[in-house]
Order: C-alpha cells, then sequence, then structure tokens
C-alpha cells in the first residue's frame, strides 16, 4: 500500500512569495501518475495539476508541477490572496489515494 | 459542461443506512469512473470506491469494502453510494467526483486518475 507523505502541514507565506510543497510517496510511481487539488473552507477540491505536471482546464500557469519517482512538487509561483487554501496531492491507482494535505496560510 | 449534483444533507441514527446519489448535469457518465470522496470534519479527503459504469464494475477502499456499495442507473445517469451499520465516524462531507482511467489488462485492475469534476458534497451527520 503506497502512503503519500506531504510536507510541510502548514506553510506560512505571504502574498507575492513563492510556495513550494512537496509529496512523497512511499514507493515509485512508474509513471507520472500524481495530480493535485486546491481545496478552499466550504468548497470541493479543485483539480490543479494531472499527470504530475499538466495544468487542468482553467488553471492559471502560476502553478507548476514536477516530479516523478517518489518525490513530486507543486509550485505556486507568485502567491495571490486566492492561493491561500489546503493542497492534496492523490496517486492514481487502484485504489487512488490521497496525501493529508498542506495548508498555506497567509502569513 | 458536466455538472455533477448530489443529494441533500441526511441526519442518520447510530446503525441505521444512508444512500446518496450524484446525477450528471449536461453530460452522461459513458466513458468516465466516478469516485466518492470522504471528508470528515476537519480531515483530508479519503476515497472510499468508484464505479466505471461503461464496464459495468465497481471497487472499494479495504476500508469501505463490504459496508459501501455503489450503484448506477444509466437511464437516469445516477450514481448511487450506499453506507451501512452507520456510526458517528461516519459524519462527514461525501463527495461524487468524475474522473477517467484504463483498465489494466495484465492485472485486471482499474487505474483511477485524477477527479476533473466534483459535486458540492453531501453532509451526513450521525448522532443518535
Amino acid at each position: 500500500e503506497i502512503v503519500l507523505t506531504q510536507s510541510p502541514g502548514t506553510l506560512s507565506l505571504s502574498p507575492g512569495e513563492r510556495a513550494s510543497l512537496s509529496c512523497r510517496t512511499s514507493q515509485s510511481l512508474t509513471t507520472t501518475y500524481l495530480a493535485w487539488y486546491q481545496q478552499k473552507p466550504g468548497q470541493a477540491p479543485r483539480l490543479l495539476i494531472y499527470a504530475s505536471s499538466n495544468r487542468a482546464t482553467g488553471i492559471p500557469d502560476r502553478f507548476s508541477g514536477s516530479g516523478a519517482g517518489t518525490d513530486f512538487t507543486l509550485t505556486i509561483s507568485r502567491l495571490e490572496p486566492e492561493d491561500f487554501a489546503v493542497y492534496y496531492c492523490q496517486k492514481y491507482g487502484s485504489p487512488p489515494r490521497f496525501g493529508q494535505g498542506t495548508k498555506v496560510e497567509i502569513k | 459542461q458536466v455538472q455533477l449534483v448530489q443529494s441533500g444533507a441526511e441526519v442518520k441514527k447510530p446503525g441505521s443506512s444512508v444512500r446518496i446519489s450524484c446525477k450528471a448535469s449536461g453530460d452522461t457518465f459513458s466513458n468516465s469512473a466516478i469516485s466518492w470522496v470522504r471528508q470528515a470534519p476537519g480531515q483530508g479527503l479519503d476515497w472510499m470506491g468508484g464505479i466505471v459504469p461503461i464496464f459495468g464494475t465497481t471497487h472499494y477502499a479495504q476500508t469501505f469494502q463490504g459496508r459501501v456499495t455503489i450503484t448506477a442507473d444509466e437511464s437516469t445517469g445516477t450514481i448511487y453510494m450506499e453506507i451501512n451499520s452507520l456510526t458517528s465516524e461516519d459524519t462527514a462531507v461525501y463527495y461524487c467526483a468524475r474522473g477517467t482511467g484504463y483498465r489494466d489488462h495484465e492485472t485486471g485492475d482499474y487505474i483511477y486518475f485524477g477527479m476533473n469534476v466534483w459535486g458540492l458534497g453531501t453532509t451526513v451527520t450521525v448522532s443518535s
């Protein structure tokens, strides 16, 4: 059973700063089968990145994903006020599985 | 643009069952996989199970196997999830979500990909 570990648990940053969120898997993903989601309070998650590095429809280019194997990163190049939220990674599979989330909060 | 419309909030007694629904608006479920994801208060996302209507197959996370049943009514474009033997730990928001995937012909497993359309969630409260 593959476990996804996200770090840090909370990231305190100011608008305009760069955010780097990590997702590590307990076993190597044989392909780039990883997605990232954003969730704001009281809302459903929203798909940001699929297949490790592809932006979903309508996602601004300040969001980027990278990584392979066991180490994956979501980068937000310049934080906008609406980017403060919780972010989850998810591995594809049978079953798919989520990480525990990283909260990006305003410093 | 497909939307997923979920049924309304439920309040249930411990030991009872609940069935919640998810209806596709603007498209059908053909060629997609529908997952159910649970989020307990203040907690993260937990994949419970899914259904692939085109194959007529269902898949469940081990934690929920035997207690959760997912079905599809293709005539109405509605997916249902029933949870039995409810406890207070089942108090949560339940989301249906649509994605894609593929069937691994070597293992027979269905590989669920990312989920790009989500319902707004159904709150289930279990309380005596």
